[in-house]
């Protein structure tokens, strides 16, 4: 079964600071790729970043990072340097090569950036 | 998800009316997707379609909702007789031919049903 888990529904934290976005997965497939997006108050889905599983190297993008450990079957998102902007939910997703077609997504956190 | 176009943005629509939403794909992309996010929630695959085809359904609801890809023009996802618990924003994303783990986001269509 493909299964990702968002344990944290919210999350603050003070601006100019970093946080860490927790999220974990689960998956017999091999190959697959893990995805977070952002998803303002408006409500389009931003894409962040990517990681594959076989990627040696955490994928990094500007401020975000992806802290991949796979024998964990974790992809937290961290970012650095909050911003005001970056208030939103935050959604980890996960796409398997080789079963099914879709993307699986967590039930997203919230981060409110603080003043 | 840059490029993947969807409208309308919002739709409202009363109780037992048919909501039609519509989906373009990026350029040079064959496969699209359709997803449902409910309040609170994130979102769940419904449908899978290539050019005149229906791939993988296995997220439809049964009844009143079906969707299509036709050979030109975009994708449409229809949803007939609609009711309060159709409310939520619907997603659609595309993808290369044989490139369906990455899959491409719209900006999302908003339906409200009153």
């Amino acid at each position: 079964a493909q299964k990702i888990t968002q344990t944290q529904p919210g999350m603050f934290v003070q601006e100019k600071e970093a946080v860490t976005l927790d999220c974990t997965y689960d998956t017999s497939d091999p190959s697959y790729g893990l995805f977070w997006y952002k998803q303002p108050s408006s409500g389009e889905m931003i894409f962040l970043i990517y990681q594959g599983s076989y990627d040696q190297q955490n994928a990094t993008e500007g401020r975000y990072s992806l802290n991949f450990q796979k024998a964990r079957k974790s992809a937290n998102l961290v970012i650095s340097a909050s911003q005001l902007g970056d208030s939103a939910m935050y959604f980890c997703a996960m796409s398997p090569q080789n079963t099914g077609n879709q993307f699986y997504f967590g039930t997203g956190t919230s981060l409110t950036v603080i003043p | 998800n840059a490029g993947v176009m969807q409208n309308p943005r919002h739709l409202v629509r009363r109780r037992g009316q048919e909501a039609r939403l519509r989906c373009s794909p990026m350029k040079g992309h064959s496969h699209v997707y359709w997803y449902r996010q409910l309040p609170e929630e994130g979102l769940k695959f419904m449908v899978y379609l290539q050019k005149e085809n229906i791939i993988d359904e296995s997220g439809m609801p049964k009844e009143r909702f079906s969707a299509e890809f036709p050979k030109e023009g975009p994708s449409i996802l229809r949803i007939q007789q609609v009711v309060r618990g159709d409310s939520a924003a619907y997603f659609c994303a595309s993808s290369l031919a044989g490139r369906k783990n990455i899959q491409y986001f719209g900006a999302g269509t908003r339906l409200s049903v009153l």
